[in-house]
């Protein structure tokens, strides 16, 4: 059961473009969504993240989208360049025993042509 | 601060052995969390420790364990290895894991089991 869906799987942008990842929940109990950035080789580092009483935030190039009565979140990345390129991974993370445990989407490999 | 770094960075294993991997969190820790990663799966939450303390636990059988020392630094366990268990294991660490503040991911261990 797949409780965080992730599309597209794969995504091919030209250096300059908008990239665009969506994600899907079910459990309303979630209340942290972060999205994660993983490079071959590395471990996922954590690249912005949302609570669901925000409708967006944006960090630089990086901004989430926050759709709570839709229970959908998505990633924008604007400007996206070559070094952008990696594979992405958002979450939706409950507070259970103290601490916010993440369920993982399966992930979107970005691939940005110079 | 120094990251979350791995030991070893890969591992061979056969079948029916059993194995120990090993993570140093970011100074200052003291949430230290696993997960293993496969290409069908995605990311999956193994466990986490807190102050030497299991705090919570995914859904994976009782041949993977795990435990915390006083100073932070964890070490799982996986007993009666099988094929599945080939993946990648990442130890992540957070240090304020009840705010979810996002967690620090270490490069992981790659392990293969013939």
């Amino acid at each position: 059961q797949q409780q965080v869906k992730q599309s597209p799987q794969s995504l091919i942008v030209q250096k300059g473009g908008i990239s665009i990842i969506n994600c899907a929940y079910e459990n309303t109990a979630f209340d942290y969504f972060p999205w994660y950035q993983q490079f071959p080789g590395k471990g996922p580092a954590l690249l912005i993240a949302i609570r669901p009483d925000v409708s967006e935030k944006k960090e630089g190039r990086f901004t989430i989208s926050f759709n709570k009565s839709a229970k959908q979140f998505s990633l924008h990345i604007m400007d996206s360049q070559p070094g952008d390129s990696a594979t992405y991974f958002c979450a939706a993370s409950i507070r259970t025993g103290g601490s916010y445990i993440p369920t993982f989407g399966r992930g979107t490999s970005l691939i940005v042509h110079p | 601060k120094a990251g979350v770094t791995q030991t070893p960075r890969y591992l061979i294993k056969t079948r029916g052995q059993q194995v120990t991997l090993s993570c140093s969190p970011i100074s200052g820790h003291r949430s230290v969390s696993w997960y293993q990663q496969t290409p069908g799966q995605g990311l999956q939450f193994l466990f986490e420790y807190f102050s030497e303390t299991q705090r919570n636990k995914g859904n994976f059988p009782g041949r993977f364990s795990g435990r915390q020392f006083s100073n932070s630094r964890s070490e799982m366990n996986v007993s009666t290895l099988e094929l599945g268990d080939s993946a990648l294991y990442l130890c992540a660490s957070s240090g304020d894991p009840g705010t979810g503040g996002g967690q620090y991911f270490g490069p992981g261990t790659r392990l293969t089991v013939t």
